[in-house]
């Protein structure tokens, strides 16, 4: 069984404030690891997909990093900005057809 | 606009009664996932399809069954529905089984009084 577990649970920074969320998994049969934004009353977008170890991808001010050995993923968040508050969730798929999601870290910017 | 189409967008139903939930997939993509989100829940999967064919199920409820169809649009079936069934169901689609960015409709609103 997957399970994909994310932290912190909540997160409430400053603006300018740069952050990270982690995203577990179990490393065994892995296939890919997503991460979404996810923001109230919305349908989660992407924001990257990674398969290969040590795969590093980003995308403007947010970036992300998968170490598929030790089983984890990190999402980097550079100089926070209010509109960067919503739900960041990570889900990852073994290779067969689930792709199951953790439950996200819910991150708050203050300005 | 990410091109998975859900409807309806809101569905109010009285317990007990059945509903159908409809969703096409992004032009092209042979992947169909339902997932629910339920209040202060996350995303949880429910079921996938793959060109047709049942590929991978998750927590889905046996009053709840789904279907792809040849033109791979996908229809969720919720039957006996009770309170604790409110919930937005989202439907998403990929290209292949889950290595490609997954797309999600805006979902469906489901509350039932």
């Amino acid at each position: 069984i997957l399970n994909v577990e994310q932290s912190p649970q909540s997160l409430h920074v400053q603006e300018g404030d740069s952050t990270n969320f982690t995203c577990s998994f179990p490393s065994s049969n892995f296939y890919a690891l997503h991460w979404y934004r996810w923001e109230t009353a919305k349908s989660p977008e992407a924001l990257f997909v990674m398969t290969l170890n040590g795969d590093e991808k980003k995308k403007g001010r947010i970036s992300a990093t998968l170490n598929t050995k030790e089983g984890y993923s990190y999402l980097y968040i550079k100089g926070s900005q209010p509109e960067d508050s919503a739900t960041y969730l990570c889900a990852g798929n073994t290779g067969g057809f689930k792709t199951i999601f953790g439950a996200g870290t819910r991150l708050f910017v203050k300005a | 606009d990410s091109g998975v189409t859900q409807t309806p967008k809101h569905l109010i139903t009285a317990t007990g009664q059945r509903v159908t939930l409809r969703c096409s997939p992004r032009s092209g993509d042979l992947s169909v996932y339902w997932y629910q989100q339920s209040l202060d829940q996350g995303l949880q999967f429910l079921i996938q399809y793959y060109n047709g064919e049942e590929r991978a199920k998750g927590n889905i409820l046996e009053r709840f069954s789904a279907q792809q169809f040849p033109d791979l649009h996908s229809e969720l079936n919720l039957s006996s529905l009770e309170l604790g069934d409110s919930a937005l169901y989202f439907c998403a689609s990929s290209g292949d089984r889950g290595g490609n960015t997954i797309y999600f409709g805006e979902g469906s609103w489901l509350t039932v009084v």
